[in-house]
């Protein structure tokens, strides 16, 4: 199993709304990553997970707080967001050999959220 | 801002060309990647370069990596309609340390391959 799966593939809310994204993998990978994408832009990374601990967080609104319950799971929950927050948010993940990272990410296909 | 652009921003090339887009960054890096994207959806890497290599090959694929210039290439050989897709450079910027790592995007190519 090669896959990063994401759901759900699209989502609608309103500005007073929570959901959640999820992401999951089944390759053993330790490292797992947030990235944002607005259209015809570039990803942009979010947060950085290791061994189920938050090791990056780059400077993310509060409305956005991630969680790794565990070693194949993360989390995005939404809270409150803007509708300048509708984009592509894709979740990745890395394999880990020994502690040696594997730079190469593996991507799932991505949340599509407008924010009305 | 972006650590990497890239160049042409668009591209249209007939099927059986060869297509070839460049990224410049601003940084030392530890790798630089390129990545696939088609409409929208999740990103595929393609091929890995290392700061101490130069060209790199994959199937159709050839990176080049000039780090004196800061600028690697990807070329395409003998395109196919499938190959219709959004291009990223990535680079790899981090600490060298599991976790740590920032893959920073480039700014893409988005390639047509007219049938």
């Amino acid at each position: 199993d090669t896959e990063v799966t994401q759901t759900p593939k699209h989502l609608v809310m309103g500005m007073t709304n929570k959901k959640s994204l999820k992401c999951e993998q089944h390759m053993g990978h330790r490292a797992m990553y947030w990235y944002k994408q607005k259209a015809k832009k570039p990803p942009e990374l979010m947060f950085v997970y290791s061994y189920e601990k938050l090791s990056i967080n780059e400077s993310v609104p509060s409305r956005f707080s991630p969680e790794c319950p565990n070693s194949s799971l993360l989390n995005l929950h939404l809270h409150a967001l803007q509708p300048e927050d509708s984009a592509l948010y894709l979740c990745a993940s890395s394999q880990d050999r020994d502690r040696v990272r594997d730079e190469k990410l593996f991507f799932g296909s991505g949340t599509q959220l407008s924010v009305l | 801002s972006q650590q990497g652009e890239e160049d042409p921003q668009a591209l249209s090339i007939q099927e059986g060309e060869n297509a070839t887009m460049n990224c410049s960054y601003k940084t030392s890096i530890n790798n630089l990647q390129w990545y696939r994207q088609n409409s929208g959806r999740g990103l595929v890497h393609l091929i890995l370069i290392r700061s101490n290599e130069r060209e790199k090959h994959s199937g159709r694929l050839r990176v080049t990596l000039d780090t004196s210039k800061k600028s690697s290439s990807l070329l395409i050989t003998a395109s196919r309609a499938a190959d219709t897709a959004s291009y990223f450079c990535a680079t790899d910027v981090g600490v060298w340390d599991f976790g740590n790592e920032k893959l920073t995007f480039g700014t893409g190519t988005r390639l047509t391959i007219i049938p």
